[in-house]
């Protein structure tokens, strides 16, 4: 189900690093998921997504990871830029109620901090 | 990607009185669109799902009286908050998806809404 929190986690990391960013989801059945980026006073804006058949998808500078056994997906962003500091949530497609709404259930979400 | 406009960014109403947001497609037909609300520092979490023509299915514990939502055309969603309260001051985000269960969902911008 969803989860809510009282503070975000966050993760600070140096300009240039890599970051991961880690996520469990709840639903076993779950078949697809996505991560988003979310900056201060904006909606969420897709970042890349990944099907319950893969376990590794790769975009430009950023790669998704599914481990279905543990319920783990994983965002790793290569070469951490300022531009890069936002929330960050997962989100993962309800297929209840015989999956016809497609509705997506967020994560608690990551603060990402970037230092120059 | 698709764009999904929503306005307005802010409103800041007095309490009692009503609020009504939109949510609009510009570049496709959205069958189905989904409400969100944000409080500071936490998730994205589901309102109501509501699909073009029909009458909007809630989440639990969401009241439909409180939370008018219309889906009249394909292009175009509206949430009014009636009667708003303090406690309804959030952060509402709405989404859109097109025909078929696999499409992929645009984000609005999001409305920050502050009742005093």
């Amino acid at each position: 189900g969803e989860s809510v929190g009282l503070h975000l986690p966050t993760l600070s990391v140096q300009e240039g690093d890599n970051s991961i960013i880690n996520c469990a989801y709840s639903n076993s059945a779950s078949d697809y998921f996505i991560w988003y980026k979310q900056e201060s006073g904006k909606g969420p804006q897709f970042i890349i997504d990944i099907r319950s058949n893969m376990d590794k998808r790769q975009g430009q500078r950023v790669t998704v990871l599914l481990n279905k056994t543990v319920k783990h997906l994983s965002l790793q962003i290569a070469a951490t830029q300022p531009g890069d500091s936002a929330v960050y949530f997962c989100a993962e497609r309800d297929r209840g109620n015989g999956g016809s709404q497609g509705n997506l259930i967020f994560g608690k979400g990551t603060k990402l901090s970037v230092k120059p | 990607g698709a764009v999904v406009s929503q306005h307005p960014s802010r409103v800041i109403c007095k309490s009692g009185t009503s609020v009504k947001i939109e949510c609009r497609s510009l570049d496709f037909q959205a069958t189905t669109m989904f409400w969100y609300r944000q409080f500071p520092k936490q998730s994205l979490m589901l309102m109501a799902t509501s699909n073009e023509g029909s009458k909007a299915t809630y989440e639990q514990g969401v009241e439909k009286d409180k939370f008018l939502i219309n889906h009249a055309s394909l292009t175009l969603s509206t949430l009014t908050v009636t009667s708003a309260h303090p406690e309804d001051s959030s952060f509402y985000i709405c989404s859109a998806r097109g025909q078929g269960f696999n499409t992929e969902a645009f984000f609005g911008q999001g409305t920050r809404l502050t009742v005093v």
